[in-house]
């Protein structure tokens, strides 16, 4: 199966610029996509297709890699941000998730 | 606007069965796309379980295939999981999501899918 390794946490003031990095184990070209999660929900699709922006996230929002090395950047961080981001790839069967980065806020 | 809700019991005891059901609202499972299960493990690990297609075909993670059934009830908008001879390590939180490809000006993608839509989950214990 193709591991996808997260950073396990960051934290970061608000207005800073953070990124969120995902490798993959093997190729999934741009096959990745990112997900936010806040404690007691579900996660929230962010970015598909490695940059692509979901409809209704914030332009604050934006991934960007292909191949093994992806990217998720936040700028500017604001307090609402507080959650774990997951990446998540499809080029592979079966499909597999990143541990999570837990961003917290200074 | 879409929306999934799963159900089921909260407490399995092992070498059971564990039978979930996701109820959608708002789009039609025999309209398109494909209907997932994904589990969350205590301590983030999540893994994709498998999915129900539009047409009812199944495809599952090979780690578990050998345990899964994902099965439908189109009359009702419906589909299930159950899992079967559960341990401990079965113990996550449960839940359903529509799988999709990727569509860029009219123009599928089939080798990119990601989750758009997602129920709120629900915890299962497997314990005695």
């Amino acid at each position: 199966d193709t591991v996808l390794t997260q950073s396990p946490a960051l934290a970061v003031s608000p207005g800073e610029r953070v990124t969120i990095s995902c490798r993959a184990s093997e190729s999934v070209s741009t096959g990745m996509h990112w997900y936010q999660q806040k404690p007691g929900q579900q996660p929230k699709l962010l970015i598909y297709g490695a940059s692509n922006l979901e409809s209704g996230v914030p332009a604050r929002f934006s991934g960007s890699g292909s191949g093994t090395d992806f990217t998720l950047t936040i700028d500017p961080v604001e307090a609402d941000d507080t959650a774990t981001y997951f990446c998540q790839q499809s080029w592979n069967d079966p499909y597999t998730f990143g541990a999570g980065t837990k961003l917290e806020l200074k | 606007e879409i929306q999934l809700q799963e159900s089921g019991p909260g407490l399995v005891k092992p070498s059971q069965s564990l039978s979930l059901t996701c109820s959608v609202t708002g789009y039609t499972i025999t309209s398109g796309y494909d209907w997932s299960w994904i589990r969350k493990f205590p301590g983030n690990k999540m893994e994709w379980m498998g999915y129900i297609s539009y047409s009812g075909s199944t495809n599952y993670n090979p780690s578990l295939k050998s345990r899964i059934s994902i099965t439908r009830d189109t009359s009702k908008n419906q589909f299930f999981l159950q899992l079967n001879s559960v341990t401990t390590e079965d113990t996550a939180t449960y839940y359903c999501a529509r799988l999709i490809p990727l569509t860029t000006e009219g123009i599928v993608s089939w080798d990119y899918w990601y989750f758009d839509f997602w129920g709120p989950g629900t915890m299962v214990t497997v314990s005695s």
